[in-house]
């Protein structure tokens, strides 16, 4: 079974700092995905970026980039120039990429979470 | 709908009761998914239905829960005889089918309460 790992319950900077949260997971699938999904206090969660384990390039999305290392089975979360709006519940999650007929695939498995602050 | 909803939004309710949680997909989404997050947890997956048959019930954890999906649209998650243990938020997601991956499309949850 696979597990996802987030070590920092909390974590709080300033406005337009630079801030990692870090995700370490567990799997012995060779191909699957990797998402940091953030839920702000209305519950909705939304899908932040997402990382395909074959491609060895690191996913990318405006502000928010992430450090993939598939050896380490780490998947960090950078957001620079943070922002006030940036202020959530952070979980990273994994995914196998089975075709859905396949028990167990599609599911997303979460880690705990950390929950970050952007201070004024 | 432009988005999955979720009704009620929050549902109080004693202890050994009875309650129904319902989930509206995307328009046209296939899957169908339920989690359940725990205070100060991430959700854990609870069931998966293709269409209308649940392809993967292996997160329910015991025979009080059960879902249907009957027409392939809304979806009904029971609780039967309600605990405490079950109070959590409930979350729903949607999905295409079609490819090795498809993104989840989030409900705003349900929050329940057993009191």
């Amino acid at each position: 079974a696979q597990t996802v790992t987030q070590s920092q319950p909390e974590m709080s900077v300033q406005e337009a700092e630079t801030v990692t949260l870090s995700c370490t997971y567990d799997t012995s699938e060779s191909n699957y995905y990797l998402f940091w999904y953030k839920q702000p206090p209305s519950r909705q969660m939304i899908l932040v970026i997402r990382q395909e384990a074959y491609k060895q390039q690191n996913a990318t999305e405006n502000r928010f980039s992430v450090n993939f290392q598939k050896a380490a089975k780490s998947f960090s979360l950078k957001i620079s120039d943070s922002q006030l709006g940036d202020t959530a519940m952070y979980f990273c999650a994994f995914m196998k990429p089975y075709p859905s007929t396949v028990q167990g695939a599609q599911k997303l498995v979460f880690g705990q979470g950390t929950r970050l602050t952007i201070n004024p | 709908g432009a988005g999955v909803s979720q009704t009620p939004s929050n549902k109080v309710t004693e202890k050994g009761k009875y309650v129904e949680l319902r989930c509206d997909p995307i328009s046209g989404h296939t899957a169908l998914y339920w989690y359940r997050q725990s205070l100060g947890q991430g959700p854990e997956f609870l069931i998966y239905f293709q269409g209308t048959g649940a392809a993967d019930d292996s997160g329910l954890p015991n025979d009080r829960f059960f879902a249907v999906r009957p027409e392939g649209s809304v979806s009904t998650l029971k609780i039967q005889r309600t605990e405490r243990g079950d109070s959590a938020v409930y979350l729903c997601a949607s999905s295409s089918l079609g490819g090795q991956y498809n993104e989840q499309f989030f409900g705003p949850g349900t929050r329940l309460t057993v009191l």
